[in-house]
């Protein structure tokens, strides 16, 4: 049963325009999430999170809304570097302790 | 301050074989987790230890178990190979308290 949903597995964006990517999850219980960023042959990098007392969190070019009635959250990245060519993951977990469903990915491409 | 580091990085085995995987947590970490990463899919949680206890455990048979060790060290153990269990698994480490993991390069298991 997949909670955590990214239902676009490819984003290409040109060089200086915003990304945005999406994530929607089923389980309402679900009160922390998390946006990772993974190149290939490495681990996944923390990018940046949020908790269900918020709807908005910045960092840097990073932010992660959160519509909880929707059970939605989205990342945009502004403006989009071609170092951000990545496959991006949102995780969510009902507790404080790490248990967390990922998404299956959006391979983003910035292009020039 | 080193990472996460995993060993081994590859690994070839036969069904029915047993594997051992290895995880050094950063410095001061007393949390891992342990992740399975099947090609086109996002990590699914496995096990997570904290101060040497099991903390949490995901939807994986009985033949997948692991421990953590006084230096809060890890092993994962997979029993009787099967061909799906031909995957990267991640292992992840986090202070305890916080939500944020970091994660290591993993380990490429193939099962022929």
């Amino acid at each position: 049963d997949q909670q955590v949903k990214q239902n676009s597995p490819s984003l290409s964006v040109q060089e200086g325009r915003i990304s945005i990517l999406n994530c929607d999850y089923t389980n309402s219980m679900f009160d922390y999430f998390l946006w990772y960023k993974k190149y290939p042959a490495e681990g996944p990098t923390f990018l940046i999170s949020i908790s269900s007392i918020k709807d908005k969190n910045e960092d840097g070019r990073f932010t992660v809304f959160l519509n909880k009635s929707a059970k939605h959250l989205s990342l945009h990245i502004v403006p989009s570097q071609p170092g951000d060519s990545a496959v991006y993951f949102c995780a969510a977990s009902a507790d404080s302790w790490g248990k967390f469903q990922f998404g299956a990915g959006t391979q983003v491409v910035v292009t020039p | 301050d080193a990472g996460v580091t995993q060993s081994p990085t590859h690994l070839i085995k036969t069904r029915g074989q047993h594997v051992t995987l290895r995880c050094s947590p950063i410095s001061g970490h007393k949390s891992v987790s342990w992740y399975q990463q099947v090609l086109g899919q996002g990590p699914q949680f496995i096990f997570q230890y904290y101060e040497k206890e099991e903390r949490g455990r995901g939807n994986f048979p009985d033949r997948f178990s692991a421990r953590q060790f006084p230096n809060y060290s890890s092993e994962l153990n997979v029993n009787a190979l099967l061909l799906g269990d031909s995957a990267l698994y991640l292992c992840a480490s986090s202070f305890g308290l916080t939500n944020e993991q970091f994660f290591g390069p993993g380990t490429r298991l193939t099962v022929l």
